[in-house]
């Protein structure tokens, strides 16, 4: 069984760009939750998405956003990048609340 | 107060002993509990999952759970250099808004051989 997918691995954007970061969950997992993880901050959750809704945001601006398709892939968009924005993003996905959550292996976004 | 809390760490351990890991947390209603394991560049990876009060085995880790004390733990027994990581805990809540994973700072964990 194929885990959880991310793309890309690695990004360099420049500050004021924008990126869309991908995840694609473990076959029959309805629910993708986005990390953005710092050696500052540890784990911050952004958000979590269950079959297209997004159940529950984190405390992040609105220039972080994201969408699920109805075949459970989700995606990540920052907009206007922040040189604070380089961090480890990871998602992770599961078939629901309560349920043991699987990670991808990240993308790690630099912004320069 | 922070959702999930963990001690900071680092903790450092001689190869062979029990590492006691806490992790505390704030929402009363939360129902299930995650040990993960980071290793330097890598994703989280699951190590436990626990989800009733009491004691969990699985080989050389034991979650432990009590629910009255909002209280978590994991404990690693005959501990080898390559146990050497960050552990997170995690924990699911705010139930009345869907549900969401959240995850304590985490506790860097040395074993020196």
């Amino acid at each position: 069984k194929a885990g959880v997918t991310q793309t890309p691995r690695y990004l360099i954007k420049t500050r004021g760009q924008q990126v869309t970061l991908s995840c694609s969950p473990i076959s029959g997992h309805r629910s993708v939750s986005w990390y953005q993880q710092t050696p500052g901050q540890g784990l911050q959750f952004l958000f979590e998405y269950f079959s297209e809704t997004q159940r529950n945001k984190g405390n992040f601006p609105g220039r972080f956003s994201g969408r699920q398709f109805s075949n459970s892939r989700s995606e990540m968009n920052v907009s206007t990048l922040e040189l604070g924005d380089s961090a480890l993003y990871l998602c992770a996905s599961r078939t629901g609340d309560d349920t043991e959550a699987f990670f991808g292996q990240g993308t790690r976004l630099t912004v320069v | 107060q922070k959702e999930v809390e963990q001690n900071s760490g680092p903790l450092s351990v001689p190869e062979g002993a029990i590492a006691s890991l806490n992790c505390t947390y704030s929402d009363r209603g939360s129902q299930s509990f995650f040990w993960y394991r980071q290793y330097s560049g890598k994703s989280p990876e699951l190590i436990m999952s626990i989800y009733s009060n009491g004691d969990k085995e699985d080989g050389r880790f034991t979650a432990q759970l009590n629910k009255a004390s909002q209280y978590v733990s994991l404990l690693i027994r005959d501990s080898q250099p390559s146990d050497s990581a960050t552990y997170l805990c995690a924990v699911n809540t705010g139930y009345n808004q869907g549900g969401k994973l959240i995850f304590g700072q985490g506790t860097e964990l040395s074993v020196k051989p």
